[in-house]
């Protein structure tokens, strides 16, 4: 049975680097035949994909636009995780946060979800 | 910020048929697999169709997925009480290259 168990600070100040980490169990950030995804979700904004990593005989990234600039997904082969780095932060960048597993195209497991706040 | 557009509200009594419709463009939904979720209040977003119209295992065959054109929709036949909850849809879109996401559906039971 595949989990994702989300790590990270709740808060986080304007300006500075939002850092949130997805450990899995049941799986291997290193499959191919999966991408890991981080996802967002705010009242303002909705349901957000941010981006992903996924290794198909090498690691590929992607990233959505509007992120494109501050945003950074790292796979830990080592800890079977994959992180979420996301710089200078406004408070527009208040959400919560879920990775997710996309096996082919649909997120099909979710982590429990981070309740990220960005205020001084 | 979303690229599908869904109704912000439907509702049924028990027993009813619902169906929900996401509107995209020939990037996303005119050339991609649909997906549907669900979520509950307070819980992340959970798989109910892929693919356009299959479902993962466990979820009932009440719920159906269909799609035309650069639209989709999503049937809720026999409309229960548990099935109170926020709806999306999503889809990879080609021009963002990225996956998009439904506004949203809250479906009431009556």
């Amino acid at each position: 049975q595949v989990q994702l168990q989300q790590s990270g600070p709740g808060l986080v100040k304007p300006s500075q680097t939002l850092s949130l980490t997805c450990g899995i169990s049941g799986d291997s950030v290193s499959s191919n035949s999966a991408a890991w995804n981080w996802i967002r979700q705010s009242p303002s904004r909705g349901l957000e994909w941010l981006g992903r990593t996924y290794y198909r005989s090498k690691w590929y990234n992607d990233y959505a636009v509007s992120v494109k600039s501050r945003i950074t997904i790292n796979p830990d082969t080592s800890k079977n995780q994959f992180s979420l780095q996301l710089n200078s932060v406004t408070p527009e960048d208040t959400a919560v946060y879920y990775c997710a597993r996309a096996p082919h195209d649909a997120f099909d497991i979710w982590g429990q979800g981070t309740m990220v706040t960005v205020s001084s | 910020q979303s690229v599908l557009t869904q109704p912000p509200s439907a509702s049924g009594t028990p027993g009813q048929r619902v169906t929900i419709s996401c509107s995209g463009s020939r990037s996303n939904i005119g050339s991609k697999a649909v997906n549907w979720y669900q979520q509950l209040p307070g819980t992340a977003p959970k798989l109910l169709i892929y693919s356009t119209n299959q479902r993962p295992s466990g979820v009932p065959d009440r719920f159906s997925g269909s799609k035309s054109g650069t639209s989709a929709s999503l049937a809720i036949s026999g409309l229960q009480s548990e099935d109170e909850a926020d709806y999306y849809c999503a889809a990879w879109d080609d021009s963002l290259y990225g996956h998009v996401f439904g506004t949203g559906t809250k479906v009431t039971v009556l």
